[in-house]
């Protein structure tokens, strides 16, 4: 069935980075756009930014302009998340969605995964 | 890019209908059609209940429908049910080339 997995709950200190991975399966990979969202704990939810799966094509939400980097193995259908200079205020829920190509539709989301920031 | 402006709740007793607004500029909601909405539930993973500003996916209820004038966006949910009490977020594309969320309703059904 159509579904990414995402990795597992991270800790990490602050000024440290995360990676974050999400392997989607029951589907072409490359036919479609991998979101990133995030979401505070008791708070809305966040646009981080895009990849297109089947190019090296990126859109990053200004917020996270040089702090988030997204990258894509096409290999292995998995993306990556990177988030640099990591702070507090970075403790979320990441979630990855699929978009299929221009449709703005995030229809299949990955289970989320915990980034705890505290020294 | 400002999150798009959505009343922070609503109400309303089974079988009414409530609508959401959602707010935002020319440059997003205003732009294009590319306004969805999606239903959370405590704990859970957002689903996609309109895309394209009107458009259901399969398997949604046509109780919910989506609508668009200038810069704000509207999610109707009809024949309000207990089920349907979760948090609603709307979400744009925008002129930038980049997304942006709603700040989230949370709708109770009393």
């Amino acid at each position: 069935q159509v579904q990414q997995v995402q990795s597992g709950a991270e800790v990490k200190k602050p000024g440290a980075s995360v990676k974050v991975s999400c392997k989607a399966s029951g589907y072409t990979f490359t036919s479609y756009y991998m979101q990133w969202v995030r979401q505070a704990p008791g708070q809305g939810l966040e646009w981080m930014g895009v990849i297109n799966l089947s190019a090296t094509y990126t859109s990053y939400a200004q917020k996270f302009q040089g702090r988030v980097t997204l990258t894509r193995d096409t290999s292995t259908s998995t993306v990556y998340m990177e988030l640099s200079s990591l702070r507090s205020e970075d403790t979320a829920v990441y979630y990855c969605a699929r978009e299929y190509s221009g449709s703005g539709s995030f229809d299949s989301w990955g289970q989320g995964t915990l980034v705890t920031v505290s020294s | 890019q400002s999150a798009l402006t959505q009343p922070a709740s609503v109400s309303g007793s089974p079988g009414q209908s409530i609508t959401i607004s959602c707010t935002g500029t020319s440059s997003d909601v205003g732009s294009q059609n590319l306004v969805s909405w999606y239903q959370q539930h405590p704990g859970k993973v957002p689903k996609v209940m309109i895309y394209e500003g009107s458009k259901r996916p399969s398997g949604v209820s046509n109780r919910f429908s989506g609508s668009k004038s200038g810069d704000t966006a509207s999610l109707t949910i009809s024949g309000l049910q207990a089920e349907d009490e979760a948090d609603y977020y709307c979400c744009s594309y925008t002129s930038s080339r980049t997304y942006v969320f709603g700040t989230g309703t949370k709708v109770t059904v009393l």
